[in-house]
């Protein structure tokens, strides 16, 4: 079964930082780009990053560039998204996803509370 | 980056037919076409569509999706109270990179 597994979530302090992780099973992961998504509470969904199969390609969201890095270890077959300087507006559920041109395969969300 | 468009709610009757729509423009719904993905409460999203009008397996024939020039659409026939959800276009961004959502429709099943 495909499956996508969030961990990482809680709550932080504005400033900072938190690492979420993804792990995939089911597929072969590093055939497939994948991607982060956030959903701020009562919100929409708000795409946050991406990465290649291989790793080489990120993109990012203009709201997390130069704060949050992409990352992945195709040995581990798990996703990471590395948060730094948090802010308010940084709180939502955090979903990866696989992408094979759209999100085919969801996690079921990991919550991410940034508040003092 | 702006989002893609779609209207914040629409409402039908039980058996209607129901067509949300997603507009974007030549960079992404235009180009690469969309996606769309329902997610009901405290669920996370799940894909029904993609690339236009490809189903994934297991997803109602009573779905079907288009695009005309940069509009893409969703059409939900014979609704049920099941239909009941929030639908979410998206779209990859050629021009910038990025992949860009759509608001979210809220869809009511009087």
């Amino acid at each position: 079964e495909v499956q996508l597994l969030e961990s990482g979530g809680g709550l932080v302090q504005p400033g900072g930082s938190l690492r979420l992780s993804c792990a995939a099973s089911g597929f072969i992961f590093s055939n497939y780009a994948m991607t982060w998504v956030r959903q701020a509470p009562g919100k929409g969904l708000e795409w946050v990053s991406a990465i290649s199969g291989s790793g080489r390609n990120t993109y990012y969201a203009d709201s997390v560039k130069g704060r949050f890095t992409i990352s992945r270890d195709n040995s581990k077959n798990t996703l990471y998204l590395q948060m730094n300087s948090l802010r308010a507006e940084d709180t939502a559920i955090y979903y990866c996803a696989k992408d094979t041109g759209a999100f085919d395969i969801w996690g079921q969300g990991t919550l991410v509370t940034v508040s003092s | 980056q702006a989002g893609l468009t779609q209207p914040p709610s629409v409402s039908k009757g039980l058996r209607q037919t129901a067509t949300l729509t997603c507009t974007g423009n030549s960079n992404n719904v235009g180009d690469q076409g969309a996606a769309w993905l329902q997610q009901h409460q405290g669920h996370p999203p799940k894909l029904l569509s993609y690339r236009d009008n490809n189903r994934p397996s297991g997803i109602s024939e009573r779905l079907s999706a288009s695009r005309s020039g940069n509009t893409a659409s969703l059409t939900i026939n014979g609704l049920q109270p099941e239909d009941e959800a929030d639908y979410y276009c998206s779209a990859w961004d050629s021009s910038l990179s990025v992949w860009v959502f759509g608001g979210g429709t809220k869809l009511t099943v009087l």
